[in-house]
């Protein structure tokens, strides 16, 4: 079964920088564009970034543009997100995911359980 | 603000059915397809309509999604205690290059 784990989630101090993983397993990673979803606390989802599944392509939600950038090990199957001048409102959880409704491949769509990034001084 | 606009809440008794709304516009829904999403509290958001009323495998026949111009629909038949829970709609969005979700509706089962 497709598995997806974030982690790098934590506290971190307004205007500080963090990386989050995704290791991706039981299908063909290198295959896929990958997706980071984020949502707020008691807010609904956000699709912040894409990358194609060669590293080359890659998308930016205007809240994170500037800030945030995308890339990908398809050799260590895994799925980063380097996130820098962090403000109050970046504070979410963090979803990887293979959005269907992204790629146009119907039903393979799987989240990871997520990654808290807690934005705080 | 939301991409596509969904109701904040909807709530059912058991046995009942229940519709929940998503409207969007010429740049998402009226030429894309719509997927929907059920997320549980505490948990990662879990596929339940793909391709406007396609069920991935292992979702039951009660739920059903439809699609007309640029407005979408979930239904639930048969509501549940289990069905207790957010759900999105979601579809890429032309003018964003992105996707567009439904700000959530939180189904309670009365």
């Amino acid at each position: 079964e497709v598995q997806l784990v974030e982690s790098g989630g934590g506290l971190v101090q307004p205007g500080g920088s963090l990386r989050l993983s995704c290791a991706a397993s039981d299908f063909t990673f290198s295959d896929y564009a990958m997706q980071w979803v984020r949502q707020a606390p008691g807010k609904g989802l956000e699709h912040i970034s894409t990358i194609s599944s060669n590293g080359v392509g890659t998308y930016y939600a205007d809240s994170v543009k500037g800030r945030f950038t995308i890339s990908r090990d398809n050799s260590k199957n895994t799925l980063y997100l380097q996130m820098g001048s962090l403000r109050a409102d970046d504070m979410a959880v963090y979803y990887c995911a293979t959005l269907g409704v992204a790629t146009g491949l119907g039903d393979f769509d799987y989240w990871g359980r997520g990654t808290l990034v807690t934005v705080s001084s | 603000q939301s991409v596509l606009t969904q109701p904040p809440s909807a709530s059912g008794t058991p046995g009942q059915r229940v519709t929940i709304s998503c409207s969007g516009s010429s740049s998402n829904i009226g030429s894309n397809l719509v997927y929907w999403y059920q997320q549980l509290p505490g948990t990662a958001p879990k596929l339940l309509i793909y391709r406007n009323n396609q069920r991935p495998s292992g979702v039951p026949d009660r739920f059903s999604g439809s699609k007309s111009g640029t407005s979408a629909s979930l239904a639930i038949s048969g509501l549940r205690s289990e069905d207790e829970a957010a759900y999105y709609c979601a579809s890429w969005d032309d003018s964003l290059r992105g996707v567009g979700f439904g700000g959530g509706t939180k189904l309670t089962v009365l």
